[in-house]
């Protein structure tokens, strides 16, 4: 199975802040990767595909790259609603593997 | 408008089953995979499950191999997922989600249901 790894496991920032999330996989997988947001009782939310299509309705705000294995999503400017955790995915090969998750909290 | 309804969860005891089932509305039901994922209690996503749109694709992750099995009746819009001897560690909530595609390798789930919890417990 494919491996993903994300950091760092929490953060917290100022409203306004730029936020920057990495994941990296253990092998070559590579634009299969999604980012998706889960606020705390809710299912998760697809906010960016394919490392770095931003899914319709999803602010401008989020944005991911990829360079080999590594991924980077980030939020330009946080903004309270922002709470939640992100997992970064895989969908290059099956299982289908998500990082363990980075709780963004308000400072 | 997609949604996406998982009923079925329960409190059951190790070594039960449980049957959660799925009903899908909104789109062209057939013409897409779906796909399962679970969330144990204060963890983080995984992916257990996914079926072709036509059904004749199934795939698990290795934790669930052997015990559950995922199915599909596409004249009721509805997939299903036959959990067999359950453990402790198959407790938490469990989503469905309607994949971009048909096939489930090399694609993803971009929408979730509100997801149905499992509790196994003696």
């Amino acid at each position: 199975d494919i491996q993903m790894t994300q950091s760092p496991s929490s953060l917290s920032a100022s409203v306004g802040d730029r936020v920057t999330i990495t994941c990296q996989a253990s092998q070559d997988i590579g634009i299969f990767l999604n980012w998706y947001q889960q606020k705390p009782g809710k299912s998760p939310q697809l906010l960016i595909s394919d490392a770095s299509n931003l899914e319709a309705g999803v602010p401008s705000r989020f944005s991911g790259t990829a360079s080999g294995t590594d991924f980077t999503f980030t939020i330009r400017s946080l903004q309270p609603e922002d709470i939640a955790t992100y997992y970064c995915q895989q969908y290059d090969s099956l299982p289908r593997t998500f990082g363990p998750g980075t709780k963004v909290n308000i400072k | 408008e997609i949604q996406l309804l998982e009923s079925g969860g329960d409190l059951v005891q190790p070594g039960g089953s449980l049957r959660l089932s799925c009903a899908a509305s909104g789109f062209a039901f057939k013409s897409y995979a779906m796909t399962w994922v679970r969330q144990a209690p204060g963890k983080g996503l995984e992916w257990v499950s996914g079926i072709s749109g036509s059904g004749s694709r199934i795939h698990y992750a290795d934790s669930v191999k052997g015990r559950f099995t995922i199915s599909r009746d596409n004249s009721k819009n509805t997939v299903y997922l036959q959990m067999d001897s359950l453990g402790v560690e198959d407790t938490g909530v469990y989503y469905c989600g309607k994949d971009m595609g048909m096939i489930v390798v090399k694609d993803y789930s971009h929408f979730w249901g509100q997801g149905t919890r499992v509790t196994v417990s003696s």
